[in-house]
Formats: C-alpha cells, sequence, structure tokens
C-alpha cells in the first residue's frame, strides 16, 4: 500500500492566486513527521516546511502553510500569494517514529506546479 | 546558512565501471542518507548512516553498493559496477535531531548517467 499519495499530478494556477497540493498519508505508528519538499527543475530539493503527528497547530513558514487534518490523515500544503518561482514540483513525505535515530523519508510522487502569468 | 554539497554535479560513465558519488554533511549533523531519483519518479530511500555503520538499507542497495565516511568530513556512495539503471539524480542528505524533530536537508544531487 501506498504511505504518501499525491493524488493531484499536475496543476496550474494563476499568478498571486492561492493554491493547495494534496497529500495523504497511511502509517499506524502514533509518532511520525510531515515534510513538503520543492523540487525545481534545476533539480535540487529545497525543504519547506514540517509537522509533527503531536503538533497541535498548523505548521507555518512564510507563503507556506500545512493544513494537517489528522483523522483524515492528510497534510496538504498551501501557497499564499503564488509566484512565478514557485513553479517546480512538489513532494509530500512521511518520517515514521520519533525515537531518534537515522530513519528514512517515504516520498509521495509528487506534484508539478505550474505558475501561469 | 550551511548546506550540504555534493560533488559531481553530473557523472556520465561506461556501464560496469565503478562510480564513487562525493557528498559533505553539514557539519553537526550526524545522521546521513542516500536517495535515488529516476528520471520522472519519486525520490527512493538507499541507505542511512550513523555512527559510521548502516542502520538501514532498502532493497535497492545491493552488494554493488557501498558506503563510506573516509575522513569525519566526507559521505560517499560507490556504485561498484554499474548498470544501465543506475542511471538516476542521487541525493545526499544530514539531519539532527532537536527533541522528537529531525529535519533530513538534502543536497543539490549528483545526476549519474550510465551508457
Amino acid at each position: 500500500a501506498q504511505k504518501i499519495t499525491q493524488t493531484q499530478p499536475g496543476m496550474f494556477v494563476q499568478e498571486k492566486e492561492a493554491v493547495t497540493l494534496d497529500c495523504t498519508y497511511d502509517t499506524s505508528d502514533p509518532s511520525y513527521g510531515l515534510f513538503w519538499y520543492k523540487q525545481p527543475s534545476s533539480g535540487e530539493m529545497i525543504f519547506l516546511i514540517y509537522q509533527g503527528s503531536y503538533d497541535q497547530q498548523n505548521a507555518t513558514e512564510g507563503r507556506y502553510s500545512l493544513n494537517f487534518q489528522k483523522a483524515r490523515k492528510s497534510a496538504n500544503l498551501v501557497i499564499s500569494a503564488s509566484q512565478l518561482g514557485d513553479s517546480a514540483m512538489y513532494f509530500c513525505a512521511m518520517r515514521e517514529g520519533s525515537l531518534q535515530g537515522a530513519q528514512k523519508l517515504v516520498f509521495g510522487q509528487g506534484t508539478r506546479l505550474t505558475i501561469n502569468p | 546558512e550551511p548546506e550540504v554539497t555534493q560533488t559531481p554535479s553530473h557523472q556520465v560513465t561506461q556501464m560496469g565501471q565503478e562510480v564513487i558519488l562525493r557528498c559533505v554533511p553539514i557539519s553537526n549533523h550526524l545522521y546521513f542518507y542516500w536517495y535515488r531519483q529516476i528520471l520522472g519518479q519519486k525520490v527512493e530511500f538507499l541507505v542511512s548512516f550513523y555512527n559510521n555503520e548502516i542502520s538501514e538499507k532498502s532493497e535497492i542497495f545491493d552488494d554493488q553498493f557501498s558506503v563510506e565516511r573516509p575522513d569525519g568530513s566526507n559521505f560517499t556512495l560507490k556504485i561498484r559496477s554499474t548498470k544501465l539503471e543506475d542511471s538516476a539524480m542521487y541525493f545526499c542528505a544530514s539531519s539532527v535531531w532537536r527533541g522528537t524533530e529531525e529535519t533530513q536537508y538534502f543536497g543539490p544531487g549528483t545526476r549519474l548517467l550510465v551508457l
């Protein structure tokens, strides 16, 4: 079974609009972390935002916020006031467990976001 | 701001040749990872490394792969005899735990092409 599902292969949005990228996850571990990374066409992976499973509040980082709905197992990324530079591939990822150690990330298939001028 | 660096940025090699991909993790990080991304596909975990030994490896990480931290700063991935299907972007990542939080920071990647 897929641990991370991103159902939108591509999205097109007008500049300055807000956009929501969907991510659902599957885990039986009560402790986990959810991440969003941005991958521009140059290929690097840029960390955007993190949400811990026990965090009471939705994470925010500048124009990025994470709409965390634990009961629905969803962790959607919201980008407010989109800019042309937001055009990129976006990956949702999950780390299971919160015991310190080297714990792998499991990634979704990604959503390609295109911002139109 | 400190960042993970990787060299080379691109490598082209012949099938059967050995390649070594190099990474310099962020200096106070303790956990190190290699991931790969075949063109157009999602990022896949290869191996994690802590305290000079492998913590976990995926089924992709077979006997052709090895990792090393030879000098306390570099972290290398060696592919002994490359295959066509090893062509991919290889990412190194490093992390440190702060309480119950850990964020993995990725390097810019090495794009490997096996001919």
